[in-house]
């Protein structure tokens, strides 16, 4: 069983909907967790920084992380066609900087 | 650019030679970290290096693979007599120093390695 499991996709929704991605994971010691945005031929994107559980909003993004069922979650409002990209998620322990990462989701914003 | 930036962004070589990539971290960043991302896979970590020093190497193969972070220069990573196998695209992240928590990494581009 991988440490971080993220269903790859893809995931193709209309212009303006809501867009909800996900990861769970196995490892309780994983305290941090991130989502980066990644374009084609292009290194990731940091979008969202969370520590421990709760959420967190910045404009259209909100993270969302539940420690007692290891899932986090990331939703996107208003979709737009600039969205489209792969979503990773990534996860790390207090004091262990190296990020696990999921596979990827894979996500096309219809116009 | 005030960002990490990776060099070369593509890079070929036969097998047998050696490949070298490099980095330079964000401005203030004193913190490298080395992942590699095959197809259809996600990133894998490989090196933690702050200036003259690996912190965790636990993701680095045991053989051919290398990794410094020099006083002055950027981070290196050294792959010898490179294999079909190494063909993948490596990134380069920074982060910020601190003493009480984690701090976010930010990507470079990444340099694209194919084997001939």
């Amino acid at each position: 069983q991988k440490e971080v499991e993220q269903d790859p996709g893809p995931l193709s929704v209309p212009e303006g909907a809501i867009v909800s991605l996900n990861c769970t994971y196995s490892n309780s010691a994983f305290q941090y967790f991130m989502w980066y945005r990644q374009y084609s031929r292009k290194g990731p994107e940091l979008l969202m920084y969370t520590y421990s559980s709760g959420n967190k909003e910045d404009g259209r993004f909100t993270a969302q992380v539940d420690k007692s069922s290891k899932y986090i979650s990331l939703f996107i409002r208003d979709s737009q066609p600039s969205d489209s990209a792969t979503y990773l998620c990534a996860m790390s322990g207090f004091g262990n900087e190296k990020l696990t990462f999921g596979t990827g989701t894979r996500l096309t914003i219809i116009p | 650019n005030a960002g990490v930036m990776q060099n070369p962004r593509h890079l070929v070589r036969r097998r047998g030679q050696e490949a070298r990539l490099r980095c330079s971290p964000m401005k203030g960043h004193s913190h490298v970290y080395w992942y590699r991302q095959l197809p259809e896979e996600g990133l894998k970590f490989m090196v933690y290096l702050q200036k003259e020093n690996i912190i965790d190497e636990s993701g680095m193969p045991k053989e051919r693979f290398s990794a410094e972070f020099p006083k002055e220069g950027p981070s290196i990573l050294r792959i010898q007599q490179v294999v079909r196998g190494d063909s993948a695209a490596y990134f380069c992240a920074s982060s910020p120093p601190s003493t009480s928590s984690n701090q976010p990494q930010h990507f470079g581009d990444g340099t694209r390695l194919s084997i001939l």
